[in-house]
């Protein structure tokens, strides 16, 4: 089946810092690809999303361009702020027949004023 | 506005005790989804269901029941047989059938052993 791998936490920057946090996919064909974040004691939102290859998906001031040619789906941001202190999944489908979305480990962001 | 409302926000079982959690959607999204997510974790899916009177189980489903009587309605029972239930629990719903659509998440319960 499909899966996601993403770069482990915690990561730690100064407010106006570029941020990059690196996904790299394993996937049956070219399935959609997601980034969803999810504020302290709260579920998940949905952040950005890619349905296709070189499709960049944006929200926020967050990028994500899906790459076959490195399977990856790394979200990056140019200036982060406090506000997006977080924890960030990438995920993608489980298999075409089913509705299953397969998420990352997560990777917690905390930005320092 | 539509969305997904998790009730209670926290919940306290006892040994031996059964509890419900609440997941209502007005979304009118097929499909449904519940998730355990443990401190420092990602999430672990537990049942899923793709349309009325019909659900899944997904990688750890052991102690846990749902039902799916109604489209917008898909309640978790927790069970006696849930030895570790303490964690925080999500509830998410998407439209129509395949993993390429996205995933509305509630805003969650946090159960607690009393």
């Amino acid at each position: 089946g499909n899966s996601v791998t993403q770069m482990e936490g915690p990561v730690t920057l100064s407010e106006e810092a570029f941020l990059t946090i690196n996904c790299t996919y394993t996937a049956t064909g070219y399935p959609s690809l997601f980034w969803y974040v999810q504020y302290p004691g709260e579920g998940l939102q949905l952040l950005l999303k890619a349905t296709k290859a070189d499709d960049k998906g944006s929200n926020k001031g967050f990028e994500a361009t899906y790459r076959k040619e490195t399977t990856s789906f790394h979200l990056e941001k140019g200036s982060v702020q406090v506000s997006d202190s977080a924890v960030y999944f990438c995920a993608t489908p489980g298999y075409s027949s089913a509705s299953k979305i397969i998420f990352g480990s997560g990777t917690r962001l905390s930005i320092r004023p | 506005d539509g969305g997904i409302t998790q009730s209670p926000k926290y919940l306290f079982r006892k040994e031996g005790q059964n509890v419900t959690l609440s997941c209502e959607q007005n979304l009118n999204h097929d499909a449904m989804y519940w998730y355990r997510q443990d401190p420092g974790q990602g999430l672990r899916l537990i049942y899923y269901s793709q349309i009325v009177n019909d659900f899944q189980k997904g990688d750890i489903a052991e102690g846990y029941s749902v039902s799916r009587e109604k489209k917008e309605s898909f309640p978790l029972t927790v069970t006696s047989a849930q030895k570790n239930p303490t964690a925080f629990y999500l509830c998410a719903s998407s439209d129509g059938a395949g993993g390429n659509q996205p995933q509305h998440f509630g805003d969650g319960t946090r159960l607690s052993i009393l």
